[in-house]
């Protein structure tokens, strides 16, 4: 059964690092997102993709995050200078028609 | 986005149905009643949705209520792999829209 992959599933940093968070989405799907999840609280929508651009974006998603879709497998999520409230699950997901949306394990980022 | 109202947390036993309820009050009438469950710290996984028809697939069964104010989720036969949270989401139907997580249910089976 396909399903959505995420790489590193650990990452560690540096305060003020940039980091990148890869994803390969389910080959065929058109709509892509992430999220993420601080310890302890809520799933939150950081953004979607689709054809090419974001469709929408939270508040989280200042002018320190940026998504690409550098080839027609990955997605990437990357921050260019990290924070401590940075430090969270983060979740790639993708759906076909975008009704269900398939999510991937998480890449776990921890901001020292 | 329509909020949505579940109880914290809820006990069933291992081989008996668990009925999962959630109020969608203001839900408006093009959205869709999504549910998710998320086991421990793994990506978010969809169960199943529904507009105003009872749904039922591999996995569950959803029972929206005539006047869409609320709906049931159904776990036929719980299983210990079960226990998780489980988030009743209201959404629109158009593909780039988010899912909006709520703090969700915390369902536990017992042996």
């Amino acid at each position: 059964e396909p399903e959505v992959t995420q790489t590193p599933s650990h990452q560690v940093t540096q305060m003020g690092q940039e980091v990148i968070l890869r994803c390969v989405p389910i080959s065929n799907h058109l709509y892509f997102y992430w999220y993420r999840q601080i310890l302890g609280q809520k799933v939150e929508f950081l953004v979607s993709f689709y054809n090419n651009e974001i469709s929408e974006k939270s508040e989280i998603f200042d002018d320190q995050f940026s998504v690409e879709r550098p080839d027609g497998s990955n997605f990437t999520l990357k921050i260019r200078s990290t924070k401590l409230e940075d430090s969270a699950m983060y979740f790639c997901a993708s759906s076909d028609r975008g009704n269900e949306q398939f999510f991937g394990p998480g890449t776990r980022l921890t901001v020292l | 986005d329509a909020k949505t109202t579940q109880p914290t947390s809820m006990d069933c036993a291992e081989g008996r149905a668990a009925n999962l309820p959630c109020n969608h009050s203001t839900i408006s009438g093009n959205e869709y009643v999504y549910w998710y469950r998320q086991i421990h710290s793994q990506g978010p996984q969809y169960i199943i949705h529904g507009l105003k028809n009872n749904e039922t697939n591999e996995m569950a069964s959803l029972i929206i209520t005539e006047d869409r104010k609320s709906s049931t989720l159904i776990l036929p036969h719980a299983t210990l792999r079960d226990t998780a949270v489980y988030y009743c989401i209201v959404r629109g139907y158009f593909g780039n829209e988010k899912l909006t997580f709520g703090t969700g249910t915390r369902l536990t089976i017992i042996p």
